[in-house]
């Protein structure tokens, strides 16, 4: 069965400092991976994905993410945090139709 | 391109009601899909769907039905509520190939209270 872990319920960092947010993966096969956003009382938004390629992927908002298989290791990354990223963190995989999202971080970004 | 729309936003419900809660997407996405977010447990897969007339059960599947009689519409219904349903519902909607989705679109969530 497919699982995802975000190990850390919160993270802080202090604004323009690196940070990372970390998500273990099980699943059988190529998974697809994903890390997705949400701010209060909205919906979740996609920030970015791998399903092949390569292991280093950007997406919106200056975020990245590091693809290590044989960690089996997905960790949301940021060079230099903005107040502006505080929000929860959530993520997924997708395997035979089915996502599944880890529970979530949320981020605390200090001024 | 108005994206996936959720009605109501609010509700509040009495033990036994029953009700539906209305997903929408102009995206033509093939997948569609609901889930609840409770504190502490992140969002969890009640009920998808990969097409029209196709509809399969997620994680947390008890006490809710689906139907998608087309592409746009994707309705979750409550046949009889209960206090455990009490939740924030998202729906949401993607591309799908080889038995996997591609990114997700939520819709803004709809805050359900039973008393």
């Amino acid at each position: 069965a497919q699982s995802v872990a975000q190990p850390e319920d919160q993270v802080n960092v202090a604004e323009g400092n690196p940070l990372t947010v970390k998500c273990t993966y099980s699943v059988s096969g190529n998974p697809y991976l994903f890390w997705y956003v949400q701010y209060p009382n909205r919906g979740l938004q996609f920030l970015l994905k791998y399903i092949t390629g390569d292991n280093l992927v950007k997406g919106s908002y200056g975020f990245e993410a590091e693809f290590n298989k044989s960690q089996t290791s997905f960790h949301l990354k940021k060079p230099s945090a903005l107040v502006s990223d505080s929000a929860l963190y959530f993520c997924a995989v997708s395997g035979t139709y089915k996502y599944i999202f880890g529970t979530g971080t949320r981020l605390k970004v200090l001024a | 391109n108005a994206g996936v729309t959720q009605t109501p936003k609010f509700q509040v419900l009495k033990t036994g009601q029953s009700m539906t809660l209305q997903c929408a997407q102009d995206m033509n996405h093939e997948y569609m899909s609901w889930y609840r977010q409770d504190p502490g447990m992140g969002l969890r897969l009640i009920h998808y769907s990969v097409g029209a007339g196709i509809t399969d059960q997620g994680e947390v599947p008890n006490g809710y039905n689906v139907s998608r009689s087309t592409t746009e519409d994707f309705p979750l219904r409550l046949l009889s509520a209960a206090p455990s349903q009490t939740s924030v519902y998202f729906c949401a909607s993607s591309l799908v190939t080889s038995g996997s989705s591609y990114e997700q679109y939520f819709g803004p969530g709809t805050r359900l209270t039973v008393t």
